[in-house]
């Protein structure tokens, strides 16, 4: 199975700052790979898809880049509505794998 | 409105079964392949499985965890899809998620979740 490496577990922003988030693949994946959000007692959300392309109607404060087995998520700007745990899902290989989650919270 | 809905969550004892509905509106279903995620409480998210579309047969892929004890299947004609739970867990419990081909690119969509507990 894809082991994803998800980086950091959690961290502590303020509004306006940009954050990073990052997944390893254990395995090249070409560009298979989801970023989602997750806000507490809601379904997930995808953000990007194919590594790099903006779900429509997501802000453009978001963005994700990469390839093979490196990852990144970028959130420019944060907003206060952007306090959430954020997953990748990699859907190159069965069974499809997502990262362990990243808690951004408010510092 | 296109939407999914899921039903069909329970408690129920170790060993028994349990079947979980999706039903989807607003879209073309039967084009669409349909995944079930999983996350137990406090934790990540858990791909569970898919099944295609007719066009392929129906076929199916699943998580090791569940493999040989769960089961897909869908009906196009009631546009739902359904998750056959059989020889649960404790570690089964979770708030199950259906939602639209997450590897497409076609616009992303997911049902709100229903609750499974296996408990006695």
């Amino acid at each position: 199975d894809i082991q994803m490496t998800q980086s950091p577990s959690s961290l502590s922003a303020s509004v306006g700052d940009r954050v990073t988030i990052t997944c390893r693949a254990s395995q090249g994946i070409r560009n298979d790979l989801g970023w989602y959000q997750q806000k507490p007692g809601k379904a997930p959300k995808r953000l990007i898809y194919a590594a790099s392309s903006l779900e429509s109607g997501v802000p453009s404060r978001f963005s994700g880049s990469g390839s093979g087995t490196e990852f990144t998520l970028t959130i420019n700007s944060l907003q206060p509505e952007d306090f959430a745990t954020y997953y990748c899902l990699q859907h190159y290989n069965y069974p499809w794998t997502f990262g362990q989650g990243t808690k951004v919270e408010i510092k | 409105e296109v939407q999914l809905v899921e039903s069909g969550g329970n408690l129920v004892q170790p060993g028994g079964s349990l079947r979980l509905s999706c039903a989807a509106s607003g879209f073309s279903f039967s084009d669409y392949y349909m995944d079930w995620v999983r996350q137990a409480p406090g934790k990540g998210l858990e791909w569970v499985g898919r099944i295609r579309d007719k066009a392929h047969a129906y076929t199916t892929e699943y998580a090791a965890s569940v493999k040989g004890r769960f089961t897909i299947s869908r009906d196009d004609s009631k546009n739902s899809v359904f998750l056959q739970m059989n020889s649960l867990k404790t570690e089964d419990t979770a708030v199950f998620y259906c939602a639209r081909d997450l590897g497409a690119r076609a616009q992303s969509l997911w049902g709100q979740g229903t609750l499974v507990t296996v408990s006695s």
